[in-house]
């Protein structure tokens, strides 16, 4: 079955990080690229950045420089997203989802990832 | 950054009805890039519209896009029950990708 499956939800501290995990199945991980999209409560979408898990090329949103860490696991088609320096704003559902190369649409997303910033 | 402004942001309306939803860029956005998501209360978005008028797979053709520079639409010819959702629109322009905040199509 094709799918993205993420980890499940977290609850970190202010000032903490968080590492949430997008496992692929059914399709050539390598053939696409892996961004991450997040979705604070009753808001829109807000893109993060991605990887190509070929060759671990990195792209980040500006928004995010600093503070994301994207990398990939190619024996386990898993991508893992870390945000550090967590604050309130930060609370949001976290979606990781595939690109095929050059095409800048997501046509699979995962189920989205809870994380809940709260001292 | 290029902004999406969406249009509007809540429509009432009832099945059966058309409906026309716009996206406006603050630049110049390439057609090929331009696409349109729909989300439903607690799942991911779903792949509509790419390229700014192609249909995914499995998308019912009384949807459709259209557009060009600074302006698209995202048409639905007929509305049914499952299409009241949230809808987006989304671009790539070098170095970012961007989303519109939305437009909400809920039951009359």
């Amino acid at each position: 079955q094709v799918q993205l499956v993420q980890s499940g939800a977290e609850v970190q501290k202010p000032g903490a990080s968080v590492k949430v995990s997008c496992k692929a199945s059914g399709f050539s991980f390598t053939a696409y690229l892996i961004h991450w999209v997040r979705q604070a409560p009753g808001q829109g979408l807000e893109w993060m950045g991605r990887i190509a898990p070929n060759d671990g090329h990195l792209h980040y949103s500006q928004n995010f420089e600093g503070r994301l860490t994207v990398t990939r696991d190619t024996s386990t088609s898993t991508v893992y997203m870390e945000l550090s320096n967590l604050g309130s704003e930060d609370t949001a559902v976290y979606y990781c989802a595939r690109e095929r190369g050059g095409t800048c649409y997501f046509d699979l997303w995962g189920q989205g990832t809870l994380v809940t910033v709260s001292s | 950054e290029i902004v999406l402004t969406q249009s509007p942001a809540t429509l009432s309306l009832s099945p059966g009805e058309g409906v026309t939803l716009s996206c406006r860029a603050s630049q110049v956005v390439s057609g090929t890039f331009l696409t349109w998501y729909q989300q439903k209360p607690g799942q991911p978005p779903r792949l509509l519209i790419y390229h700014t008028s192609y249909r995914a797979t499995g998308i019912p053709d009384r949807f459709s896009g259209s557009g060009s520079g600074t302006d698209f639409t995202l048409t639905i010819s007929r509305l049914e029950p499952e299409d009241f959702a949230m809808y987006y629109c989304q671009q790539y322009t070098t170095p970012q990708f961007t989303f519109g905040q939305g437009t909400k199509l809920e039951i009359k």
